[in-house]
């Protein structure tokens, strides 16, 4: 199937600095990717939608400025907390529209990085 | 809500029994998709099933799809302890569309 890689897998950095998280399609070109949080024992919750060359559509309750989502190339999707605080700390998990069109509506998901913010 | 709603909530079963899923929801749709996701990783694609299929298969796991009934079901059968995970559903409501979680199901198999 279909490989999403993450990196960094878990990442620790210091309250008020940006931590920048990479979503790759590493064997096919995605169009599409989702960003996801998780909290211990709770449901991935959906941030945001992104587009390969145009803006990200964030779900609502999502501050666009604080999680920045990039999409520059079909194979790349980014997403940078800025200003980062305690309680972003969070399991961040990507995913991929797989390739079309048999399994266009496939979406593969990345292993997640663990953001902690100290 | 877009999401789907598993249940039970928690499962826990021996080795070599059969854990059996149920999901629901709420409007039509494209297609279901299950995930496992074991203790902090992320999720792995475990079957996409479409509106028009009622049932798929792969290898030890079997899913219905009842369309009538908004209601999906996973069967894993003869599991094993490595099955230990979260199990979440995913309706898909349009293609190309978006992936909404609910709780999930966390299957817990004891050796």
């Amino acid at each position: 199937g279909a490989v999403v890689s993450q990196h960094p897998s878990w990442v620790i950095c210091k309250s008020g600095t940006s931590v920048k998280i990479e979503c790759r399609s590493l064997d096919f070109q995605a169009t599409t990717m989702f960003w996801y949080r998780q909290f211990p024992k709770q449901s991935l919750m959906l941030m945001a939608t992104s587009n390969e060359g145009s803006k990200a559509t964030y779900e609502q309750g999502v501050e666009k400025d604080k999680f920045l989502i990039n999409h520059a190339s079909l194979t790349l999707s980014t997403l940078t907390v800025t200003s980062a605080h305690p309680e972003d700390s969070s399991f961040y998990i990507c995913s991929a529209r797989g390739p079309g069109p048999s399994s266009g509506n496939t979406i593969y998901f990345g292993e997640g990085s663990w953001l902690t913010v100290v | 809500s877009q999401q789907g709603e598993e249940d039970p909530q928690a499962l826990s079963i021996q080795e070599g029994e059969n854990a059996t899923m149920n999901c629901s929801y709420k409007t039509s749709i494209n297609n279901l998709q299950w995930y496992r996701q074991n203790s902090g990783r992320g999720l792995v694609h475990l079957i996409l099933i479409r509106s028009n299929e009622r049932e798929k298969h792969s290898g030890r796991l079997r899913v219905t799809l009842d369309t009538s009934k908004k209601s999906s079901s996973l069967l894993i059968t003869a599991s094993r302890a490595a099955d230990t995970a979260s199990y979440f559903c995913a309706p898909m409501y349009n293609q190309g569309g978006k992936l909404i979680f609910g709780q999930g199901t966390e299957l817990s198999v004891k050796p």
